[in-house]
């Protein structure tokens, strides 16, 4: 399967633990997306990648969460402190950007996500 | 500030029936507009896109959507649908430039009837 992984796709955790989830996109894309989705909701934009660069990162990414992408490869995104609002599903996904502009002009492939439940 | 707008929560229609799924945008700039499923335990999966030319736009199992600029809408319509599409559909926004993030609505649930 050559899709958008990722892991682990459940994790369960109690109140003031770190987490730490993995995504392994599409081997040539170079940009990589993080967004979380809570129940009844669509997904919200939390940060992207282009190559190991962070190029933007919303305000929903509070001091606590932390993404990186050392290699341009595959990304981790850590929840320090958790707490019970961080509850939700996890998404990444991929695309592969050839322009420069920087606009949403290719498909983003999404991962299954990965379900967090703080206790 | 960019906006997505699903007003119908959840949709039920008879199989074999036209679905129309509405969504309204607010946005400053020229936008890029989609149209994702999601089932239930899988990923989010591109219907359709929008970005210029013919307004009306055609997708995978057998979805269109129409861009209507005067009425910043960009509704989600298939003639008959199939058991199959049982599932919640988002419609989504994208900037034209500077960044590549994309902003969701809420979605739709859509049932479908036997």
């Amino acid at each position: 399967d050559t899709g958008v992984s990722q892991n682990p796709r459940h994790k369960i955790t109690k109140r003031g633990q770190n987490v730490t989830f993995r995504c392994d996109p599409i081997s040539e894309h170079n940009r990589l997306y993080w967004y979380r989705q809570t129940l009844g909701q669509g997904p919200e934009f939390l940060t992207y990648f282009q190559n190991e660069a962070q190029l933007e990162k919303s305000r929903l990414l509070s001091d606590r969460f932390s993404a990186e992408r050392p290699k341009g490869s595959f990304s981790t995104l850590e929840i320090q402190r958790t707490e019970q609002g961080d509850s939700a599903m996890y998404l990444c996904a991929s695309s592969l950007e050839l322009g420069t502009s920087g606009g949403a002009h290719n498909e983003q492939f999404f991962g299954p996500g990965t379900r967090l439940t703080v206790l | 500030a960019q906006s997505v707008t699903q007003p119908d929560i959840h949709i039920t229609v008879s199989e074999g029936a036209s679905l129309e799924l509405r969504c309204n945008y607010s946005y400053g700039a020229t936008p890029y507009l989609f149209w994702y499923v999601q089932s239930p335990g899988q990923g989010l999966q591109l219907l359709l896109k929008y970005f210029s030319g013919d307004t009306l736009v055609q997708g995978i199992k057998g979805f269109e959507a129409e861009f209507k600029r005067s009425q910043s809408s960009f509704n989600l319509r298939k003639p008959s649908v199939h058991w199959s599409d049982a599932a919640e559909y988002f419609c989504a926004v994208g900037r034209y430039s500077s960044a590549s993030k994309i902003i969701f609505g809420s979605g739709t649930r859509l049932s479908i009837r036997p």
